[in-house]
């Protein structure tokens, strides 16, 4: 079946470092793939998504790139900041079923000032 | 223009006890999804649910678990006879009407069994 792989947590780096968080998936066809962010105590917020291969999703100086021939679909950030710590989830829907979303395990991110 | 809105936050129960989670979805939004994260794992899906139309259950337990989406209300997702191992998080995402449309969470609501 349908399977997102993100690694494990969690990761501490210092304000200003460059971020890659890595995320492969298992899915036939072709998943829309999504980051999703989780700060303490709230719901998840969506992050950024891709619908379609090559595609890259951006958002708040986050990017992840659909790469369809690694089955990847990493996220990364030039320069962190203490307000990014929070607990990132890669995450994939079924082509042209966007109702059910399979989630990773998350990934909790530490930002050191 | 409010969001996804869970109550209770915290909920406490005793094994054997009934627990009802509601959530109220984004204004306009008709498709309700309930999903569970336990401790350290990411989240589940549960169930989809269209105004008094059950669309998807397939990642809902087969006993004591149960969810509804009445025409008026909130949606409820209930379970009967607690046990522990039902401790966990469980948010509620809705989104507008179309598969395709972006959902957006709740807040969630943290169960905790005793």
């Amino acid at each position: 079946g349908n399977s997102v792989t993100q690694m494990e947590g969690p990761v501490t780096l210092s304000e200003e470092a460059f971020l890659t968080i890595n995320c492969t998936y298992t899915a036939t066809g072709y998943p829309s793939l999504f980051w999703y962010v989780q700060y303490p105590g709230e719901g998840l917020q969506l992050l950024l998504k891709a619908t379609k291969a090559d595609d890259k999703g951006s958002n708040k100086g986050f990017e992840a790139t659909y790469r369809k021939e690694t089955t990847s679909f990493h996220l990364e950030k030039g320069s962190v900041q203490v307000s990014d710590s929070a607990v990132y989830f890669c995450a994939l829907s079924e082509m042209n079923r966007d109702d059910k979303i399979i989630f990773g395990k998350g990934t909790r991110l530490h930002i050191l000032p | 223009n409010a969001g996804v809105m869970q109550n209770p936050r915290h909920l406490v129960r005793r094994r054997g006890q009934e627990a009802r989670l509601r959530c109220s979805p984004m204004k306009g939004h008709s498709h309700v999804y309930w999903y569970r994260q336990l401790p350290e794992e990411g989240l589940k899906f549960m169930v989809y649910l269209q105004k008094e139309n059950i669309i998807d259950e397939s990642g809902m337990p087969k006993e004591r678990f149960s969810a509804e989406f009445p025409k008026e209300g909130p949606s409820i997702l209930r379970i009967q006879q607690v046990v522990r191992g039902d401790s966990a998080a469980y948010f509620c995402a809705s989104s507008p009407g179309t598969r395709r449309e972006t959902q957006y969470f709740g807040p969630g609501t943290r169960l905790l069994v005793l």
